[in-house]
């Protein structure tokens, strides 16, 4: 069965460090997500993107975050400085079709971990 | 505010009970609920989806009705497992907020054999 998968599974960074968090959507899909979920806490939207350009994005994702398809195949978050309180976990999903008409199926996801 | 209210937040059944977990949500044009399982260190997954134009979905032991008028939906686990044990989450997308997919704070339930 297709699944969304993430790399690395862990990634712990110096703040001020720059971060990308990569991800590979299932195939088919042109709908693509980033969440991010601090520990013990509910999932929180970051972004979406559709046809290369993102197509909403949450007070959360501010100047510091950007996103990228830099190929057929790959979906990437990029953290440009990080700080202690982006460590979470970070979940990527992918739909066939918008949020109203597809399933959103998320990644094992990276936890992320600001020192 | 834009918003998906979830309770309870812990919930232990004995093994073979039911469980329920009930959500609300503010946005009336809302039209598509899924709920997602997370086990431990794992992302969410998705269990059961139901759209604004039925009341009722089942799939094995689990179903999720709707309440449009009320907008609340709920899930329901029957003959309840161990393996069930873990934490769920609602999801609804508030449209006015963009349509994105806003969670519930999520379920934590635990299953005693």
């Amino acid at each position: 069965e297709p699944e969304v998968t993430q790399t690395p599974s862990h990634q712990v960074t110096q703040m001020g460090q720059e971060v990308i968090l990569r991800c590979v959507p299932i195939s088919n899909h042109l709908y693509f997500y980033w969440y991010r979920q601090i520990l013990g806490q509910k999932v929180e939207f970051l972004v979406s993107f559709y046809n290369n350009e993102i197509s909403e994005k949450s007070e959360i994702f501010d100047d510091q975050f950007s996103v990228e398809r830099p190929d057929g195949s790959n979906f990437t978050l990029k953290i440009r400085s990080t700080k202690l309180e982006d460590s979470a976990m970070y979940f990527c999903a992918s739909s066939e079709a918008g949020l109203a008409g597809g399933e959103q199926y998320f990644g094992p996801g990276t936890r992320l971990t600001v020192t | 505010g834009e918003n998906v209210e979830q309770h309870p937040s812990t919930l232990s059944v004995q093994e073979g009970d039911s469980a329920v977990i009930k959500c609300t949500y503010s946005d009336s044009a809302s039209n598509y609920f899924p709920w997602y399982k997370q086990e431990l260190g794992k992302g969410p997954q998705l269990i059961i989806d139901i759209r604004s134009n039925v009341g009722e979905k089942k799939d094995q032991r689990i179903a999720v009705t709707l309440n449009k008028t009320a907008k609340h939906f709920s899930l329901h686990i029957t003959e309840t497992q161990p393996e069930d044990s873990a934490v769920y989450f609602c999801a609804a997308p508030i449209k006015a907020a963009g349509n994105k997919l806003t969670f519930g704070g999520g379920t934590r339930v635990l299953v005693k054999p």
